[in-house]
Formats: C-alpha cells, structure tokens, sequence
C-alpha cells in the first residue's frame, strides 16, 4: 500500500543550529510532496511542495527540501532554527494526482532549545 | 490559496448525540476532502466530499457514521452521529487547487463526554 514514513516522532535542536526532518514515500510512481507544519491549537498550513523537475523546493519560513528518487526521501531543511519553528511537522504524498487525496506521514515533532 | 472557514470551531458534546460541521471556501472548488486527527495522531482521510454526487467513504468509515453534504462547489458538511468518547479528535475540511496544492481548513475540536 502507498504510504509515508516519518522515522523521527520528536527531535530537539538548539536554536540558531540546522534542522533536517526526513520523510520516505513508498516506491514506485512519484507522487506529488508536501510538508505541512502544524503549531499547538493551529491547523496545517503548507511549507512546499514537489511536483516534478528541480530536485531541491523552496518553501515558506526558511525551508526548503530536497527530493531524492533513488532514496524515495524528501527531507525537509532549514539552516538555522527559530524557536517559533517549533511546531508538529507532516509529510505526505499524493499518489493519485488531480483526483487524489493526501497520505501523511505521523509527524514529527520539533522542539527548540534556547 | 484557498481560504477555509469551519464552524464550530470547537464542541463539547455528549455521548449518544450528533454534531454537523460545516466547511466553507472561498470560490468554488471540485475536490472537498474530510481528514480525522486524533489526538497526538496525524490525519486520516473519511471522505471525499463530492458535489452532485455520493460521498467516497475511505476504509473503516461509513456513511450511517459520517454523513457527509455537499450542496454546492463552495460548501459541505460532515456530520458526526451517536457520538462516543472515541469520537474525540479534530476534523478538518480540505480543498485541492487547480495547481493540486491542498489546503486545510482551521479544523474542529470534538470532545465527546
């Protein structure tokens, strides 16, 4: 079955160090790629996306991620944490294009350290 | 980017009743969707809310449950009936944009006693 995979359920860094967030899709036909950032009460709002062509996405906020077919990965970055970026962080994919719904990975959770 | 309303935006409910949640966009769009989030989970699709036809139930969700409207491109509702504890979560309401971006409303507390 399709499905997304989000090894790290809770990651602590210090503020002003660098974050990566990893993210697996099940293999097989790319689907299109989110993250979403969930902040406590809040609903999700999205940070980017990936459909197709250059490999490394720009999103919202200072992030960014890479999508790597030959790992089925699509990793979330950013260089330098702020400690409003502590926040509930989703991955999820969309295997079935213009008609498909989101798979989400479980989350991970993100705390800052000051 | 779509802009979602919902109402309520929080409940407390007893066991046994019914509540209807009401989703709202601001321009019309095809595809509406219903997502659970359980408390400390991620989302779960229920449904695709379709307009001018039935709803697409996802596995281990049915109908009688989650009635679900969808009157119009801009509006539907989920409706989540004979309550139990287990009911508890936060539903969302999504929208797919022409660019297959999706886009979540602000979500509805349930509490059920």
């Amino acid at each position: 079955a399709q499905s997304v995979t989000q090894p790290d359920i809770h990651i602590t860094v210090s503020e002003g160090a660098s974050l990566e967030l990893r993210c697996n899709y099940s293999y097989g036909a790319t689907p299109y790629l989110f993250w979403y950032v969930q902040s406590p009460g809040q609903g999700l709002q999205l940070l980017l996306k990936y459909f197709s062509g250059d490999t490394l996405v720009q999103g919202i906020k200072g992030f960014e991620a890479e999508f790597k077919r030959s790992q089925s990965s699509f990793n979330l970055r950013k260089p330098s944490v702020h400690w409003s970026d502590a926040a509930e962080y989703f991955c999820a994919a969309n295997y079935g294009g213009s008609q498909g719904n989101l798979i989400f990975g479980k989350g991970t959770k993100l705390s800052v350290k000051p | 980017s779509a802009v979602i309303s919902q109402k309520p935006s929080r409940d407390i409910c007893q066991r046994g009743t019914s509540l209807t949640i009401q989703c709202q966009v601001d321009s019309q769009v095809t595809m509406m969707f219903w997502y659970r989030q359980q408390p400390g989970q991620s989302l779960t699709l229920i449904a695709t809310a379709n307009q001018g036809s039935e709803a697409t139930y996802e596995s281990g969700f049915v109908i009688d449950k989650f009635p679900i409207s969808r009157p119009n491109l801009t509006f539907s509702t989920l409706t989540v009936s004979n309550m139990s504890p287990e009911d508890s979560s936060i539903y969302l309401c999504s929208v797919v944009s022409f660019s297959y971006e999706q886009y979540f409303g602000p979500g509805t507390r349930l509490t059920v006693t």
